[in-house]
């Protein structure tokens, strides 16, 4: 099975910084990789598909890379609104549908 | 608006049955495949199970494999979850989610429940 590991798994930074988290697959996964944005006590919410494709509604600053198994979310300047846990997930070949780990974003 | 409402979750004992449901509404459930995620206490997703729209085909995590089975009503616009020989670990909030085109799926979520509570303990 095809793991999918983030990091960090927990960050903090300042209002207006660029922040940049990464996915990687043990195996190449083309681009089939989504995001998703928990905050807390709340349901995920998909951000980004086919690696680099924003949902309808999701604001610009969220920016997704990658290709293969190095996949990249970046937020380009932090507001206290994204104050979230992020998801990535494969999703190349079902029924194997994988989640990674998680990446906790704090406001310093 | 597009709305998913699960229900049907509660404490039971290991070993114990439970049936999950989902009411959909605001879309055409008929036409998108379905999936079932849970969130145990603390950690993060783990996707379950995926139907179809017709419910021809159906696909499950290796963890749950045997024990759950997915199913819909299209009658009824409801999806289900029937998780039977439970155990501990399968303690967790249990969200179904969309898939997110119509008829072929992507397998991944675009609309998703606010869940329903598992607890397995004696």
């Amino acid at each position: 099975d095809i793991q999918m590991t983030q990091s960090p798994s927990s960050l903090s930074a300042s209002v207006g910084d660029r922040v940049t988290i990464t996915c990687r697959a043990s195996q190449g996964i083309s681009n089939y990789l989504a995001w998703y944005q928990q905050k807390p006590g709340k349901v995920p919410k998909l951000l980004i598909y086919a690696a680099s494709t924003l949902q309808s509604g999701v604001p610009s600053r969220f920016s997704g890379s990658g290709s293969g198994t190095d996949f990249t979310l970046t937020i380009s300047s932090l507001q206290p609104e994204d104050v979230a846990t992020y998801y990535c997930q494969k999703y190349n070949s079902a029924p194997s549908l994988t989640f990674g780990g998680g990446t906790k974003v704090e406001i310093k | 608006q597009v709305q998913l409402v699960e229900s049907g979750g509660g404490v039971v004992q290991p070993g114990g049955s439970l049936r999950l449901s989902c009411a959909a509404s605001g879309f055409t459930f008929s036409s998108y495949g379905m999936h079932w995620v849970r969130q145990a206490p603390g950690k993060g997703l783990e996707w379950v199970a995926f139907i179809r729209y017709d419910g021809s085909n159906k696909y499950y995590a290796d963890s749950v494999k045997g024990r759950f089975t997915i199913s819909r009503d299209n009658s009824k616009n409801t999806l289900y979850l029937q998780m039977n020989s439970l155990r501990a670990e399968d303690t967790a909030v249990y969200y179904c989610a969309k898939d997110t085109t119509v008829v072929t799926p992507v397998y991944y979520m675009d609309v998703w429940g606010k869940g329903t509570t598992v607890t397995v303990s004696s």
